[in-house]
């Protein structure tokens, strides 16, 4: 079956920092690669995708690159706002298929 | 667009009451997915809808939890009777689906429902 794992949070770090977050999968396909973030309070968001091998998904300073040979889909974001402080989650679809496997998420917290 | 709408936003019942979460997906979207939120469990997706019929219901827990899709731009999500372990919150979720196509789901603000 598909799964996605992310790495545990709470991630902590200052305002300019840079960011990453780790995400892994396994799919039986050739699945689309999702970032979505969750502000508080808030429903989920898209926040960028990635539907083959080596693209670069990228939105609002993120971005991640699907790595086929890794099966992984890192969020990074090069100096991180406290505005972002929020819970990330990473997700898969199978192509064709309508429903996403999601990450347990991982939530950022940026102090100024 | 209005995007996905929700309703209530809140909700607070007591054990054993019936609690029914409704939901408006984005006007030509022909996939509806419910799904639950909580501390310990993360994301989990109940049931979602294609053209109105429900494909995937795997993810409802018990009998107490029932959904239904009348036509394309409604649905309810009914708990009955429900439970303290309920609480949680509830997204609800459309997409507009092709085979082939990557399909980024668009979600609701949630419904956030307290049983005592």
């Amino acid at each position: 079956g598909n799964s996605v794992t992310q790495m545990e949070g709470p991630v902590t770090l200052s305002e300019e920092a840079f960011l990453t977050i780790n995400c892994t999968y396994t799919a039986t396909g050739y699945p689309s690669l999702f970032w979505y973030v969750q502000y508080p309070g808030e429903g989920l968001q898209l926040l960028l995708k990635a539907t083959k091998a080596d693209d670069k998904g990228s939105n609002k300073g993120f971005e991640a690159t699907y790595r086929k040979e890794t099966t992984s889909f890192h969020l990074e974001k090069g100096s991180v706002q406290v505005s972002d402080s929020a819970v990330y989650f990473c997700a898969l679809s199978d192509r064709g298929y309508s429903t996403l496997t999601f990450g347990k998420g991982t939530m950022l917290l940026v102090s100024p | 667009d209005a995007g996905v709408i929700q309703s209530p936003r809140h909700e607070v019942t007591e054990m054993g009451q019936e609690v029914t979460l409704r939901c408006k997906p984005i006007s030509g979207h022909n996939s509806l997915f419910w799904y639950r939120q909580t501390m310990m469990r993360g994301l989990e997706l109940l049931i979602y809808f294609n053209n109105n019929v429900p494909i995937d219901d795997s993810g409802m827990p018990e009998d107490r939890f029932s959904a239904k899709m009348p036509n394309a731009s409604f649905s309810t999500l009914k708990i009955q009777p429900s439970e303290p372990r309920d609480s949680a919150v509830y997204f609800c979720a459309s997409s507009q689906s092709k085979a082939g196509f990557v399909n980024e789901q668009f979600f609701g603000p949630g419904t956030r429902l307290t049983v005592l």
